[in-house]
């Protein structure tokens, strides 16, 4: 079955400390993982894809299949950076599924 | 629009009596989605739209759950039946293709009192 994990629900951490929001996936075949994000009163927006390998806003994301792992770092929090962020997983890419996956979020919190 | 609209965004609704949601997805996008977020639980997916036919409907919790989309553009949730277990934060999503970004809209908070 497909499943994502977000083990933490809130992880709160000083400004200028690093971040690390972990997720882990459960799919047997060769899933596409992404980050979503969801500032206060804005709608949910992605943040990053896997596929794409690139830094947003200091964010960088590495899929470990190894450890069937897509952990979300920073190394610097920012204020900006609180909010509730969502890993998802896109199982059967270029088949007939389509839904996203998510786990159950994290909320983030960076205190001055 | 430039983005994907949901309407309406909040409704409150008295137990039993059944809801329509509706979502008028990014203009040339041919995937749509439904997800309900609930406080803790994240977002569960509900259902998925290839233009006007769903082949993935494996999300939808009852049977009081039911959606469609016409012209391969705005999509209706309709709940029939409310209980207070279905209030929730409905978010609707579209993407040009079913394997490219999905782009969600605001969200319909349903309260069922």
């Amino acid at each position: 079955a497909q499943r994502v994990t977000q083990p933490e629900k809130l992880l709160s951490v000083f400004k200028g400390a690093p971040v690390e929001l972990k997720c882990n996936y459960s799919y047997s075949g060769s899933p596409e993982l992404f980050w979503y994000v969801q500032y206060s009163r804005q709608r949910l927006q992605l943040l990053l894809r896997h596929i794409s390998r690139e830094s947003i806003k200091g964010f960088t994301a590495d899929l470990n299949k190894g450890e069937t792992s897509f952990h979300l770092k920073k190394p610097f929090a920012q204020e900006e950076d609180s909010a509730m962020y969502y890993c998802a997983l896109r199982g059967d890419y270029g088949g007939s599924q389509g839904n996203l996956i998510f786990g159950k979020g994290t909320k983030l919190s960076v205190k001055p | 629009g430039a983005g994907v609209s949901q309407s309406p965004s909040n409704k409150v609704t008295e137990k039993g009596k059944d809801v329509e949601l509706r979502c008028d997805p990014i203009s040339g996008h041919t995937a749509l989605y439904w997800y309900r977020q609930s406080l803790g639980q994240g977002l569960e997916f509900l259902i998925y739209f290839q233009g006007n036919s769903a082949p993935d409907k494996s999300g939808l919790p009852s049977d009081r759950f039911s959606a469609e989309r016409t012209g391969g553009s705005v999509s209706t949730l309709t709940i029939q039946r409310t209980q207070q277990e279905d209030s929730a934060v409905y978010l609707c999503a579209s993407s040009f293709v079913k394997d490219t970004e999905a782009f969600f809209g605001q969200g319909t908070r349903l309260t069922v009192v």
